[in-house]
């Protein structure tokens, strides 16, 4: 099967813009995540998600930042007004999300944003 | 705040040895410890998970050590190829935190013939 799929894998935007950047989890994974990470810098978690609802949305960084998941599949998260700093290395993540079983992440291969 | 930290310093070796890369963590106790790869362009590929109460796990070539003393994990590749020249990254997670991992930035390991 397909494994986590992320798109765009490269956007450009300028300062000051809207994104949005889209995640596709395995399939029956009940756990999705979102992760940051930028140069020299580690995977910065961001927020949770459970079936559709996020328990842990600790990470994201400002209120320009939201994320929402519907039907316990496909994720997008949202960046408003786009600021330099935001340019990073968006990594999108699944698992079974069986509690106490310490499932690993699945990991797309990342949306790459560029703020100009 | 919590924290993983590896050695940012890249590791060169010769393949055939065995490589030895180091996890320490801080500020907290994690109740398992996971190693991943990381190539370049590529999301982070899951290798080995360790819980707190396992002194050691192996798969293959690979071996991981979990000292809760020293607050550190070890992560091993024997008889290295210049195919395991990758990013390896160590991330900690705690019990009911719904399996988010704080990660360490990562230590380049290059295999060289």
């Amino acid at each position: 099967g397909a494994g986590v799929s992320q798109s765009p894998s490269n956007k450009v935007t300028e300062k000051g813009k809207d994104v949005e950047l889209r995640c596709d989890p395995i399939s029956g994974h009940t756990a999705l995540y979102w992760y940051r990470q930028s140069l020299g810098q580690g995977l910065e978690f961001l927020i949770y998600f459970q079936g559709n609802s996020a328990p842990d949305k600790s990470g994201l960084p400002s209120d320009r930042f939201s994320a929402e998941r519907t039907g316990g599949s496909v994720s997008t998260l949202t960046i408003q007004r786009t600021q330099q700093e935001d340019s990073a290395v968006y990594l999108c993540a699944s698992s079974l999300g069986q509690p106490g079983r310490n499932s690993p992440l699945h990991f797309g291969n990342g949306t790459r944003l560029t703020v100009t | 705040s919590q924290k993983i930290e590896q050695n940012s310093e890249a590791l060169n070796i010769q393949e055939g040895k065995t490589a030895t890369l180091t996890c320490n963590y801080t500020n907290y106790s994690p109740a398992y410890l996971q190693w991943y790869r990381q190539d370049p362009g590529r999301g982070p590929v899951f290798l080995l998970l360790i819980r707190e109460n396992e002194k050691e796990k192996r798969k293959e070539r690979l071996k991981v050590t979990f000292d809760t003393t020293l607050k550190q994990s070890l992560f091993h590749i024997t008889a290295s190829q210049p195919a395991d020249s990758a990013t390896y990254l160590c991330a900690g997670g705690l019990t009911g935190g719904g399996n988010k991992l704080t990660f360490g930035t990562g230590t380049q390991l290059k295999v060289e013939l």
